[in-house]
């Protein structure tokens, strides 16, 4: 039973429009959530993260909400670069153990 | 810094050879985690080590044992490698217990 989901695995927008990444999670008790960006042959990079207590966070082009009613977080990327195409992976915190949950990842293409 | 270093980058095995992947960081981290990553999968956690002389398992445990040999270094072992373990591995190291740092991924093929 997969407790963190991300349900598209591609999407593709154009250059300079917004990518909006979704994730849906099951549990109430993740206190932190993540995510991560990869590229082909690399590891993963931490992009942002937001707290369970916060419904939003920023950092430059990059904005997560939270939806915790819902159980929903997104991330939106403003404007978007071909240069952000990669995997985006969403990740959950389990507060009691600190391990983090991965979705299944999003690949995105961004179009010139 | 190096930050996360993983060696080998590629392995070929068969079925039943052993083998250990090395992960090691310099950034003094406690913690360290090995992941496997499939297609459609995401990354699942095998195997954390929360400090230094600890280990536990993650959720995909079966078939792999762990050392953390010092605070730098963690490694995984296959005993008896199945074609089901082929992936790429990834190892990550933290200090926040959030914000993980990933290597570069060994890519494992069993035949």
């Amino acid at each position: 039973d997969q407790q963190v989901k991300q349900n598209s695995p591609s999407l593709s927008v154009q250059e300079g429009r917004i990518s909006i990444l979704n994730c849906d999670y099951t549990n109430s008790m993740f206190d932190y959530f993540l995510w991560y960006k990869k590229y082909p042959a690399e590891g993963p990079t931490f992009l942002i993260s937001i707290s369970s207590i916060k419904d939003k966070n920023e950092d430059g082009r990059f904005t997560v909400f939270l939806n915790k009613s819902a159980k929903h977080l997104s991330l939106h990327i403003v404007p978007s670069q071909p240069g952000d195409s990669a995997v985006y992976f969403c990740a959950a915190r389990e507060g009691n153990t600190g391990k983090l949950i991965f979705g299944q990842g999003t690949t995105l293409q961004v179009k010139p | 810094n190096a930050g996360v270093t993983q060696t080998p980058k590629f392995q070929v095995l068969k079925t039943g050879q052993s083998m250990t992947l090395q992960c090691a960081q310099d950034m003094n981290h406690n913690s360290m985690y090995w992941y496997r990553q499939d297609p459609g999968m995401g990354l699942r956690l095998i195997y954390y080590s929360a400090s230094e002389g600890t280990t536990d398992k993650g959720e995909v445990p079966n078939g792999y044992n762990v050392s953390r040999l010092n605070k730098r270094e963690f490694s995984l072992r296959l005993e008896s490698a199945a074609p089901s373990q082929t992936s790429v591995y990834f190892c990550a190291s933290t200090e926040l217990s959030y914000e993980q740092y990933f290597g570069p991924g060994t890519r494992l093929t069993v035949t």
